[in-house]
């Protein structure tokens, strides 16, 4: 089955700095690529997505890349702020699967 | 609310107990999902139905777990004769029809088996 790893575990940035976050997985066959972020007590949220057939993915301060070849998938925050402060989860899932694997999370602190 | 949503909250329940979740999906959504998250971990597949019918399961779901969706609506995931490492956060999922689109989570249900 699929595997999803997930680096770093923890991550500091100075507010103002940005911060990546990078997920690689185990299956060829794997075609969708979510991110969601969790803040402490709530559900986690999708806050991005790609697809396959698309390399790079921007919404306002945040992006996703993906590289099919070497199985990598990262998330880029440019000008964290406060906010941004919660456990981030990278996934991964293919039409047939169905269901989402996650990576292990990365706790992203902001500082003010 | 129109999201998802999930009761109890919360659940302490002595070991060997059964208990009894509820998810109540986005109303068009066909897909259903539930999750089990530990502390420090992502979530982890359980178990997903389209509509009434249950598709897969998890490897993890032991047989003390059964789940359902008798009428392809809410779904109820239950817990026979608990275990201390029952004890986790369980979340339920709902997408539209296909499974490269969002998935939407509820709070989730938090067990606590002591």
């Amino acid at each position: 089955g699929e595997n999803v790893e997930q680096h770093p575990s923890t991550l500091s940035v100075q507010e103002g700095d940005s911060a990546v976050i990078k997920c690689t997985y185990s299956d060829s066959a794997s075609n969708y690529f979510p991110w969601y972020k969790q803040e402490l007590g709530k559900r986690p949220q999708l806050i991005i997505d790609i697809r396959s057939n698309v390399g790079e993915k921007k919404d306002q301060r945040i992006a996703v890349t993906l590289n099919k070849t070497a199985k990598h998938f990262s998330l880029h925050i440019t000008e964290t702020q406060p906010e941004d402060s919660a456990v981030y989860f990278c996934a991964a899932s293919d039409f047939g699967n169905e269901k989402l694997t996650f990576g292990t999370g990365t706790r992203l602190t902001i500082i003010p | 609310d129109t999201g998802v949503s999930q009761d109890p909250r919360h659940k302490i329940t002595k070991r060997g107990q059964n208990v009894t979740f509820r998810c109540d999906p986005i109303s068009e959504h066909n897909r259903l999902y539930w999750y089990r998250q530990t502390l420090g971990q992502g979530p982890e597949f359980l178990t997903y139905f389209q509509n009434e019918a249950q598709l897969e399961k998890s490897r993890l779901l032991s047989d003390r777990f059964s789940a359902e969706r008798p009428k392809g609506s809410f779904s109820t995931l239950e817990i026979q004769r608990t275990e201390q490492g029952d004890s986790a956060m369980y979340l339920c999922a709902s997408s539209p029809w296909g499974g490269d689109t969002e998935a939407f989570f509820g709070q989730g249900t938090r067990l606590t088996v002591v």
